[in-house]
């Protein structure tokens, strides 16, 4: 089965830095591109950040909202894709959930999906 | 950034009842056009992908079509699970944007 677990939400001040990751399992990891979608309380979703894969030197690509701040990576060796939040702000509370780029040709989109983790930056 | 807006943001209907919802690219986007369903408490699933194939899984009731930039989700008869809210999200460029939602409530 295709699984995305994350974990490493929680309580963060602001201006503070926390590093969530995602597990995958059941296919081959190493050979998909792994994003990161939020969602604030409420709200719909917003891309967050993309990694590639090897063969794309593992290339990054941020919102305009994070970037700067925020660094997506990732160890193929532990099937496991991280994002580095710092300098986090009141705007940045939201369930952060992992999935995977599916592709076919220059088709792409997410499936699966992780469960979430939540974010909450607060005082 | 290509905009995605959906329609209507909310819906209420019946068990039975054919839905349509909406969404419309600020630009042309071919079709790198997906739909997701989302459950309270729940992560998104992926229903459509190209704009109009199915994900493996997802029930026949489901369809997906496009004219131009204007895409459509339908359900033929709505079932009981499919109360939930529904997202789409265009993948032709960068930043992937997603509409802002359509809630679908049972009447």
């Amino acid at each position: 089965e295709v699984q995305l677990v994350e974990s490493g939400g929680g309580l963060v001040q602001p201006g503070g830095s926390l590093k969530l990751s995602c597990a995958a399992s059941g296919f081959s990891f190493s050979g998909f591109a792994m994003d990161w979608v939020r969602q604030a309380p409420g709200k719909g979703l917003e891309w967050v950040g993309r990694i590639r894969i090897k063969a794309y030197n593992y290339a990054t690509l941020y919102a305009a909202s994070v970037k700067g701040r925020f660094t997506v990576s990732r160890d193929d060796s532990k099937n496991t894709t991280y994002l580095q939040m710092n300098s986090l702000e009141l705007e940045d509370t939201a369930v952060y959930y992992c999935t995977r780029q599916v592709s076919s040709g220059w088709y792409v989109w997410f499936d699966p999906w992780g469960q979430g983790t939540l974010v909450t930056v607060s005082s | 950034d290509i905009q995605m807006t959906q329609s209507p943001s909310s819906l209420s209907a019946s068990v039975g009842d054919r839905v349509t919802i909406t969404c419309r690219a600020s630009q042309s986007i071919s079709t790198h056009l997906n739909w997701y369903q989302q459950k309270p408490g729940q992560a998104p699933k992926l229903l459509i992908y190209y704009a109009s194939s199915l994900q493996s899984g997802v029930p026949s009731r489901f369809s997906g079509s496009r004219s131009g930039t204007d895409f459509t989700l339908t359900i033929s008869s709505l079932q009981p699970e499919d109360f939930a809210t529904y997202y789409c999200q265009q993948s032709y460029s960068t930043p992937d944007t997603f509409g802002q939602g359509t809630r679908l409530e049972i009447k």
